[in-house]
């Protein structure tokens, strides 16, 4: 069973940077294959971010490439995300999964909100 | 990139099976057998009950399938239960990326 679970600030103002982090519990993160994120506006679908590779690989939603970068630390078993100039688009519940390949996410954390506001 | 094509709702009664489409393009599920669906319930985590196409998780009933034909994968939910009311969405791998669907609702009568 692997268990992931968001930590970071819940609110965050315009034009700042959104940092979040996963923690993976009871699985090595550096087993993998993928780690990734993906969020959900309220009310709305969901919106593919990004995910990591075991081996450092990175690979981005096009629409947000310019504002993310997802790493990796593997001495604390957690992966992150940064996502700069946040709008008020970019107010969602973030969830951290593991992608098994394909961008399949066999699990998620509970996900955290993030609402981005002066 | 543009999401791919869900109805915003579908409903069955108990018993009854119901279909959800997901349609893309050659570029996504025509392209690749990654298509995946997640189960949502309200304020709850998706729950991946379907993967590359055809395969079911560990755990997920049989009642669920998943089938594509070109540009269009569906979802078939048989023998509905009242708890497989939720939201279900589908995600297609895009080539580097993936893409997901517009969600739909699933109301059991």
């Amino acid at each position: 069973q692997v268990r992931l679970q968001e930590s970071g600030p819940g609110l965050v103002k315009p034009s700042e940077t959104l940092s979040l982090s996963c923690t993976v519990s009871d699985y090595s993160i550096n087993v993998g294959p993928f780690w990734g994120w993906i969020r959900q506006s309220p009310g709305k679908g969901l919106d593919w971010i990004g995910t990591i590779s075991q081996s450092g690989t990175t690979y981005y939603s096009p629409s947000l490439r310019s504002r993310v970068t997802i790493s990796v630390d593997s001495s604390r078993n957690q992966f992150s995300l940064k996502l700069t100039s946040v709008s008020a688009a970019d107010t969602a519940v973030y969830f951290c999964v593991r992608d098994i390949g394909g961008g399949t996410a066999d699990y998620w954390g509970q996900g955290t909100l993030v609402t981005v506001s002066s | 990139q543009s999401a791919l094509t869900q109805p915003r709702s579908v409903s069955g009664s108990p018993g009854q099976s119901v279909t959800i489409s997901c349609t893309g393009s050659s570029s996504d599920v025509g392209g690749y057998d990654h298509v995946a669906w997640y189960q949502q319930h309200p304020d709850k985590a998706p729950k991946l009950v379907i993967y590359d196409v055809t395969k079911r998780p560990s755990g997920v009933p049989d009642r669920f399938s998943g089938s594509k034909s070109g540009n269009t994968a569906s979802l078939t939910i048989s023998g509905l239960h009242p708890e497989d009311e939720a939201d279900y969405h589908c995600a297609s791998f895009a080539g580097g990326y993936v893409i997901f669907g517009g969600g739909t609702e699933l109301t059991v009568l």
